[in-house]
């Protein structure tokens, strides 16, 4: 099976802040991965597909990069509604799988 | 609006079961491939099963494989999780969630909000 390595596992950043969060597969995945946000009591939503596209309505300051075994999702600058926790996801081969994700909250 | 909306948790003894609910609407539900998704604390975001949108290809995570059977009901954009011989570690908030395509690629790009599903003596 393939391991996600999400990290940091938490990051506290301020409104206007530029974020970076990175995630490494146990092997190469090629450009198979998903970002998500997910917040208490709401349904999560998917931001990035396929490494690096964006979501139709998704805002432009959320971006991805990378292929093979590592990526790097980025929120340009940071938005109060951005406070959350973000999963990245591989779907290059079963099972699919998340990484440990990554708690933003407020400095 | 594209809706997923998840019903029949609840609190259930160890061994028992449970039948899980996800009722779409605002999208042909045929169009796609369907998942489970559990959350929980210590482990976060965990994968479940999967189904293709017409219940040709199901898959399993190895932790509910033989206990749990996913099945779909097109007519009534109804998506289903039957959980059999339940233990205290498939305590979790379960997410129904779309695949971006009619086959199972696992890219879910509409989610619901979840059902709670406690298993405890």
């Amino acid at each position: 099976d393939i391991q996600m390595t999400q990290s940091p596992s938490s990051l506290s950043a301020s409104v206007g802040d530029r974020v970076t969060i990175t995630c490494q597969a146990s092997q190469d995945i090629g450009n198979y991965l998903t970002w998500y946000q997910v917040k208490p009591g709401k349904a999560p939503k998917l931001l990035i597909y396929d490494a690096s596209s964006l979501k139709t309505g998704v805002p432009s300051r959320f971006s991805g990069s990378g292929s093979g075994t590592d990526f790097t999702f980025t929120i340009s600058s940071l938005q109060p509604e951005d406070f959350a926790t973000y999963y990245c996801q591989q779907y290059d081969s079963l099972p699919p799988a998340f990484g440990q994700g990554t708690r933003l909250d407020i400095k | 609006e594209e809706q997923l909306v998840e019903s029949g948790g609840g609190l259930v003894q160890p061994g028992r079961s449970l039948r899980l609910s996800c009722a779409a609407s605002g999208f042909r539900f045929e169009d796609y491939a369907m998942h489970w998704v559990r959350q929980t604390p210590g482990k976060g975001l965990e994968w479940v099963s999967s189904i293709s949108w017409n219940s040709g290809s199901t898959d399993y995570a190895d932790s509910v494989k033989g206990r749990f059977t996913i099945f779909r009901d097109n007519a009534k954009q109804s998506l289903y999780l039957q959980m059999n011989s339940l233990r205290e570690e498939d305590s979790a908030l379960y997410y129904c969630a779309r695949d971006q395509y009619q086959l199972m690629v696992y890219s879910m790009d509409v989610w619901g909000k979840g059902t709670t599903v406690t298993v405890s003596s």
